[in-house]
């Protein structure tokens, strides 16, 4: 299983850009980076999905390097609302996603 | 579309007693997800299910079995409840070709007194 590794929490205003890495060293070859996020008292929600360079929904962008051993996140001018843990997973959906771990998350405060 | 639904919301439990978690999804996904999340910590898988009639146990099994005899519902039972299994625990489905995009339910608080 790759381990990932992201920071445990991050600060920003509103209006600014935010970037949060993960680290996936042991990324293997049929591995995709998946990222969720959760509000409080809910579950999560899937975010964006990547294998190799940029992806870019209506939500958020997701640039990978070529080495693929990290990934970085990116939400465009947070708002307070972007107020949440956000999820980094690596790992193969082919495979049901019965192996996939969410660790702890980054915690992403949005200040006024 | 109710999308995916969780039965209770809150429940208290003591010691040795037994309870069954009702998850039911209406977006015809062929899997389902049982998670526990611990205070201040990611989500652990339990148990999974890639199909009507078939399960398979996750990363923290022990403790509990799950049953899926319809498509649409997904049951997770604790047959003797411990303080340890004190958790928030959240159903989750997913397309079969969209397995990486998991639809969450709202949760369900349970507390082992």
């Amino acid at each position: 299983l790759a381990k990932t590794t992201q920071p445990i929490s991050m600060d920003s205003y509103e209006g600014q850009e935010v970037n949060i890495t993960c680290s996936h060293n042991n990324i293997a070859t049929n591995d995709y980076i998946t990222w969720y996020q959760q509000f409080p008292s809910q579950g999560p929600r899937f975010i964006i999905q990547g294998y190799k360079t940029k992806v870019t929904n209506e939500v958020a962008s997701l640039f990978i390097p070529a080495d693929r051993k990290s990934s970085t996140l990116s939400l465009p001018r947070v708002s307070l609302s972007d107020t949440a843990v956000y999820y980094c997973l690596v790992g193969d959906w082919d495979n049901y996603g019965q192996n996939f771990v969410f660790g702890p998350g980054t915690r992403l405060s949005v200040l006024p | 579309n109710a999308g995916v639904t969780q039965t209770p919301k809150f429940r208290v439990l003591k010691t040795g007693q037994s309870m069954t978690l009702l998850c039911a999804q209406d977006m015809n996904h062929e899997y389902m997800y049982w998670y526990r999340q611990d205070p201040g910590m990611g989500l652990r898988l339990i148990h999974y299910s890639v199909g009507e009639g078939t399960t398979a146990k996750g990363e923290v099994p022990d403790g509990y079995n799950v049953s899926r005899l319809k498509k649409q519902n997904f049951l997770l039972g604790l047959e003797s409840a411990a303080p340890s299994q004190t958790s928030v625990y959240f159903c989750a489905s997913s397309a079969l070709d969209r397995a990486e995009e998991q639809y969450f339910g709202p949760g369900t608080r349970l507390t082992v007194t």
